[in-house]
């Protein structure tokens, strides 16, 4: 059974640095793309990233873009993303996300997410 | 960059009716790159529809979905209970490279 586990998360100051990880189990991890998907409290769902199934092909969300970086470890079954420069906008539940095989276009399993904070 | 309005904001029915959610592009969605999902609180979401029209695997056919260009349905015959939730539409295709609506609550009445 797939699964996602997000892990990373906390309270930082603006400014600050956090690098969330993502554990994939239960499916062929290299073969899938992948996805950041945040939800602010209370607010609707926003992509924030994408990458092939290597490090080559990437797309961010100009929101996000400069000061985010999305990359995986496919020996380790594991996806990232590093952000700086954070500000408070950037507080949110990050979750990751497994792109549906062969069509693509949707994000089939999801991890239960980790809650970032950006306060002083 | 496509928006994508969702309308009602909030539905109000009760189990058993049938609950319609429409989600329009503000340009035509590519390819039917439209997709649905529903989020229970505290939850992530789950996917319930790609392709415009494909049920993901394990969603009851008591839901469906149609749709292209930049009008989109999503339709959930005789609600059960555990069917009240947020819903989302979500296209992919063009920067951004995936967009979601602004979501539909459906509660009980």
């Amino acid at each position: 059974q797939a699964h996602l586990v997000e892990s990373g998360g906390g309270l930082v100051k603006p400014g600050g640095s956090l690098r969330l990880s993502c554990a994939a189990s239960g499916f062929t991890f290299s073969e899938y793309y992948m996805g950041w998907i945040r939800q602010a409290p209370g607010k609707g769902l926003e992509w924030v990233s994408y990458i092939g199934t290597r490090n080559s092909v990437t797309n961010i969300a100009d929101s996000v873009k400069g000061r985010f970086t999305i990359s995986r470890d496919n020996a380790k079954n594991s996806l990232f993303l590093q952000m700086d420069s954070l500000r408070a906008e950037d507080t949110a539940v990050y979750y990751c996300a497994r792109e549906l095989a062969i069509f693509g276009a949707a994000f089939d399993i999801w991890g239960q997410g980790t809650m970032v904070t950006v306060a002083s | 960059e496509i928006v994508l309005t969702q309308s009602p904001g909030t539905l109000s029915l009760s189990p058993g009716d049938r609950a319609t959610l429409s989600c329009r592009a503000s340009q035509n969605v590519r390819s039917s790159y439209l997709a649905w999902y529903q989020q229970k609180p505290g939850q992530p979401p789950r996917l319930l529809i790609y392709g415009a029209s494909s049920r993901a695997t394990g969603i009851p056919d008591r839901f469906s979905a149609s749709g292209f260009g930049t009008d989109f349905t999503l339709t959930i015959n005789r609600l059960e209970p555990e069917d009240f939730a947020v819903y989302y539409c979500q296209q992919f295709g063009t920067s951004p490279l995936y967009t979601f609506g602004q979501g539909t609550k459906l509660e009980i009445k």
